[in-house]
């Protein structure tokens, strides 16, 4: 399978817990942004990676989160002390950085805090 | 104001029949329009991308984009219940980052 991929899938925390959810783009392309997904909503920004350097974060992006992509391959994003607005699906896109290329997005990690 | 807006439905058609999804936005610095197919549990597919005011067409779909009223539509030929998903339409402005835009999405039931 050349698509995205995420894990987990699922997430089922606790308040207060930190998760870590992680984001396999195709292997070709070099942009990845993150998107948060509530009911009912459509996907909305958190933040833009271009290789490894985190370009763009949405304010939506409070203190306890965090996004890394070390290598300019796989990203990770942690959220720090969980809440239970933060349940949500989690979905990751990458595209190429060459041309108006469209984002292909993953599966999703669909968090849920108790 | 949201930047982007869509009529959520549900909407509920039977088999065949044609099928309009409709979206607003407000900024006329949006230059890409795209819809996306979302089915319950997934991440958005793709379904198709313009530039431009006008139509395209791919199979069963056509996208048409008027950005003088700043309205987009999707249309769906011979629905089938393989098309019951949640339909975003979506936006962008090319800029350093190319964030897309997302409506909130309008549900659609293709009854056999």
């Amino acid at each position: 399978d050349t698509g995205v991929s995420q894990d987990p899938r699922h997430k089922i925390t606790k308040r207060g817990q930190n998760v870590t959810f992680r984001c396999d783009p195709i292997s070709e392309h070099n942009r990845l942004y993150w998107y948060r997904q509530t009911l009912g909503q459509g996907p909305e920004f958190l933040t833009y990676f271009q290789n490894e350097a985190q370009l763009e974060k949405s304010r939506l992006l409070s203190d306890r989160f965090s996004a890394e992509r070390p290598k300019g391959s796989f990203s990770t994003l942690e959220i720090q002390r969980t809440e239970q607005g933060d349940s949500a699906m989690y979905l990751c896109a990458s595209s190429l950085a060459s041309s108006t290329d469209t984002q292909y997005f993953g599966p999703g990690t669909r968090l849920t805090v108790l | 104001q949201k930047e982007v807006e869509q009529d959520p439905g549900p909407l509920s058609v039977p088999e065949g029949a044609i099928v309009s999804l409709n979206c607003t936005y407000s900024n006329s610095a949006f230059q890409y329009f795209m819809w996306y197919r979302q089915y319950s549990r997934k991440g958005p597919e793709l379904l198709m991308y313009t530039y431009s005011s006008g139509n395209k067409e791919d199979g069963r779909f056509t996208a048409q984009v008027d950005k003088s009223s700043k309205y987009i539509s999707l249309f769906i030929r011979d629905s089938q219940p393989s098309d019951s998903a949640t339909y975003l339409c979506a936006t962008m402005m090319k800029t350093s980052y190319d964030k897309v835009i997302f409506g909130p999405g309008t549900s659609l039931s293709v009854i056999p």
